[in-house]
């Protein structure tokens, strides 16, 4: 089965890291860009990094960037984040996902079911 | 920064009628522009892409139009699974999504 699944998530102090990761499975991983999405509860949606099939190429919406750290590892077929300096604003669902057929600027075909990080002292 | 403006952002309708949802960019996007469909506790769900491309797998029920900074989502007639949170995404440079529009139950 084509899918992706997410880990990793939980409640850590303002200032605090975690890691989340998303398992692929049911297709080459290597030869697909990925993304992270994040979602506060009840709100909307937000981009928040992609990385294409190497880790050479990364991008980063401003709010998180210089805090978290998107990586891939081709040979687990696994996605990171690596976050840094969690503020009460990153509390959310975080979702992974991959993004459609070849190249970068592309929308995002299969999702995973997300992961909840909360923030809070 | 490439802002999406969607409304209306709540609309009530009745299974069977015609809905359309607008989304506007702050600036040209061509047709790189991606519609989404969520449901309470679950993950977005990719329906067109490319403005007016439908997803495979996805009823023909929904369609996208539009180009530049304008495009519109049509559901021809509304089923009782179609009930959900829709959102529009550009992928022109970098992506953002619009604040989405929640279709309830009249």
């Amino acid at each position: 089965e084509v899918q992706l699944l997410e880990s990793g998530g939980g409640l850590v102090q303002p200032g605090g890291s975690l890691r989340l990761s998303c398992a692929a499975s049911g297709f080459t991983f290597s030869r697909y860009a990925l993304t992270w999405v994040r979602q506060a509860p009840g709100k909307g949606l937000e981009w928040v990094s992609n990385i294409i099939v190497s880790d050479d190429l990364t991008y980063y919406a401003d709010p998180v960037k210089g805090r978290f750290t998107i990586s891939r590892d081709n040979s687990k077929n696994t996605l990171y984040l690596q976050m840094n300096s969690l503020r009460a604003e990153d509390t959310a669902f975080y979702y992974c996902a991959r993004l459609k057929g070849v190249g970068n600027y592309v929308p995002f075909d299969l999702w995973g079911h997300g992961t909840l990080v909360t923030v809070s002292s | 920064d490439i802002q999406m403006t969607q409304s209306p952002s709540t609309l009530s309708a009745s299974v069977g009628d015609r809905v359309t949802i607008t989304c506007r960019a702050s600036q040209s996007i061509s047709n790189r522009l991606a519609w989404y469909q969520q449901k309470p506790g679950k993950a977005p769900k990719l329906l067109i892409y490319k403005a007016s491309s439908l997803e495979s797998g996805v009823p023909s029920r929904f369609s996208g139009s539009g180009s530049g900074t304008e495009f519109t989502l049509t559901i021809s007639s509304l089923q009782p699974d179609d009930f959900a949170t829709y959102y529009c995404q550009q992928y022109d440079y970098y992506w953002t999504f619009g604040q989405g529009t929640k279709v309830e139950i009249k």
